[in-house]
């Protein structure tokens, strides 16, 4: 089985300060992880995704994250928080080819992130 | 125009009542789901299909069920809905290639059950 857990449901920073949202996961085959962004009253948008290759992994609006095996990690940075980022974030795991949850995605219970002037 | 709608975007029905809720994809995917979202939930699998005649529960499939009646098409089914059913639902799609194809979600149907 798989699972996702985001650290912190609501995260709040000041308008250019660093955004870090925190995701640990567990799979017991090699995971593809994933970052969504859903802003109000939308459905999910894809930011970025890890499958293989390098660990650093950039999406759209300057987001990125970097997949630490050894930590069971991907968390989600941004170097300078913008207004337009108000938004809840999603990290997901889907399970590799030779698991039960092959193609299916797993994701975490989700952090709001709030920008302050 | 949106590649993947969900209708209605909104609903309020009574307890007990059977209701439907319908996904088109106009991106050509044959894989489709369908999640319900939950305040510090996150999103859960209800049903997903991965070609017209393959349909599969997910997670938390009791007290729905579905129909994939095309490619294009994938609805969601509450056969006697109950309160704890309000909830925001979402379907989404994508492409079989390899085992991590993005999943591309429509806006939602907010429903609520009374």
């Amino acid at each position: 089985a798989q699972s996702v857990t985001q650290l912190g449901s609501h995260v709040s920073v000041s308008e250019g300060a660093l955004v870090l949202l925190r995701c640990n996961y567990s799979s017991s085959v090699p995971p593809y992880l994933f970052w969504y962004v859903q802003y109000p009253n939308q459905g999910l948008q894809l930011l970025l995704k890890y499958t293989t290759g390098a660990t650093l992994v950039k999406g759209i609006n300057g987001f990125e994250a970097e997949f630490k095996k050894s930590e069971t990690s991907f968390h989600l940075t941004k170097p300078s928080a913008h207004m337009s980022d108000a938004a809840e974030y999603f990290c997901a795991v889907q399970g590799g080819a030779g698991g039960t949850s092959y193609g299916k995605l797993t994701f975490g219970q989700g952090t709001i992130l709030t920008v302050h002037p | 125009d949106a590649d993947v709608t969900q209708t209605p975007r909104n609903r309020i029905t009574k307890t007990g009542k059977r209701i439907m809720l319908e996904c088109s994809q106009t991106k050509g995917h044959d894989r489709m789901y369908w999640y319900r979202q939950d305040p510090g939930l996150g999103l859960r699998l209800i049903y997903y299909s991965f070609d017209v005649k393959d349909i599969n529960k997910g997670e938390i499939s009791d007290g729905y069920s579905v129909s994939r009646q095309a490619q294009a098409k994938f609805s969601l089914s509450l056969e006697s809905a109950i309160p704890n059913q309000t909830a925001l639902y979402f379907c989404a799609t994508s492409h079989t290639g390899t085992a991590q194809e993005t999943q591309y979600f429509g806006p939602g149907t907010r429903l609520l059950v009374l």
